[in-house]
C-alpha cells in the first residue's frame, strides 16, 4: 500500500505522560500536514513541513507539542504532559508541490489517523 | 479567517433518493474546493477536487459543483445507497499555512434501507 500511513491507531494515556505518533507520507511528496479533530468538528490545522522544514504552525500547537520531519520523509508528533483536552483524532496529510515552494501543491491525501484518548 | 459551513448538519434519507449537500465558504480567493468521505472513526478519503477554475467535477454517482461569486459549493448523490452512510466534509484550500485545507463540520448522512 503506497498510501499515507499512521501509526498507533489508537493510543490510551494517562494525564501527564508524554505521547509520541509516527506518519509516513506518500513516498514522493514533499509536503506534509498535521491536523487535529474533535467530535463532531472538522480537522484543523496544526503544522506543515516542506521537505524537512516546518514552515508555519498554528496556535492551536501550544509549547507542549513538537513535530518534526528529519530527513524529510516521516514525521512525528510528540505531545509532552498530555492533557485531557489533548483527546482527539490526529490526522496525516501529504501533497506533492512542484515548482514554487510557496505554491499550492496538488491534491491533499490523509492517513487513517491516530485516535488519542488522554485519561 | 475562512469560514466553511456545511448545511444540513444531518440527513437521513431513504435508499434511491438523490440528495444534495451544501457548503459555503467565506473568502472567495479559494485555490481549490475538495470534498471528503469519513467513516465513524476513520481517517478521510477524498471524493472530489475541484480547481477553482472550474464548475463542477463528476466521479460516478457524484457531482460536485462550486461557484466561487457566491460562496458555495454543492455535493449531489445520485440514487443513494446505504453505502453511502458516512460524514461528508468539504474543505478550501487558500493561499495561506502551506494551503493547508479548512474544513466545515462535516454533514452526516444516513441512507436507510
Amino acid at each position: 500500500d503506497t498510501g499515507v500511513s499512521q501509526d498507533p491507531r489508537h493510543k490510551i494515556t494517562k494525564r501527564g505522560q508524554n505521547v509520541t505518533f509516527r506518519c509516513d507520507p506518500i513516498s514522493e511528496h514533499n509536503r506534509l500536514y498535521w491536523y487535529r479533530q474533535t467530535l463532531g468538528q472538522g480537522p484543523e490545522f496544526l503544522t506543515y513541513f516542506q521537505n524537512e522544514a516546518q514552515l508555519e504552525k498554528s496556535r492551536l500547537l501550544s509549547d507542549r507539542f513538537s513535530a518534526e520531519r528529519p530527513k524529510g520523509s516521516f514525521s512525528t508528533l510528540e505531545i509532552q504532559r498530555t492533557e485531557q483536552g489533548d483527546s482527539a483524532m490526529y490526522l496525516c496529510a501529504s501533497s506533492l508541490v512542484v515548482g514554487l515552494a510557496g505554491g499550492p501543491g496538488n491534491e491533499q491525501f490523509f492517513g487513517p489517523g491516530t485516535r488519542l484518548t488522554v485519561l | 479567517k475562512q469560514e466553511v459551513t456545511q448545511i444540513p448538519a444531518a440527513l437521513s434519507v431513504p435508499e434511491g433518493e438523490n440528495l444534495v449537500l451544501n457548503c459555503s465558504f467565506t473568502d472567495s480567493a479559494i485555490y481549490n474546493l475538495q470534498w471528503f468521505r469519513q467513516d465513524p472513526g476513520k481517517g478521510l478519503t477524498s471524493l472530489l477536487l475541484i480547481q477553482s477554475s472550474q464548475r463542477e467535477q463528476t466521479s460516478g454517482r457524484l457531482n460536485a459543483s462550486l461557484d466561487k461569486s457566491s460562496g458555495r459549493s454543492t455535493l449531489y448523490i445520485a440514487a443513494s445507497q446505504p453505502g453511502d452512510s458516512a460524514t461528508y466534509l468539504c474543505a478550501s484550500k487558500i493561499p495561506n499555512s502551506g494551503y493547508a485545507l479548512n474544513f466545515g463540520k462535516g454533514t452526516s448522512l444516513l441512507v436507510t434501507p
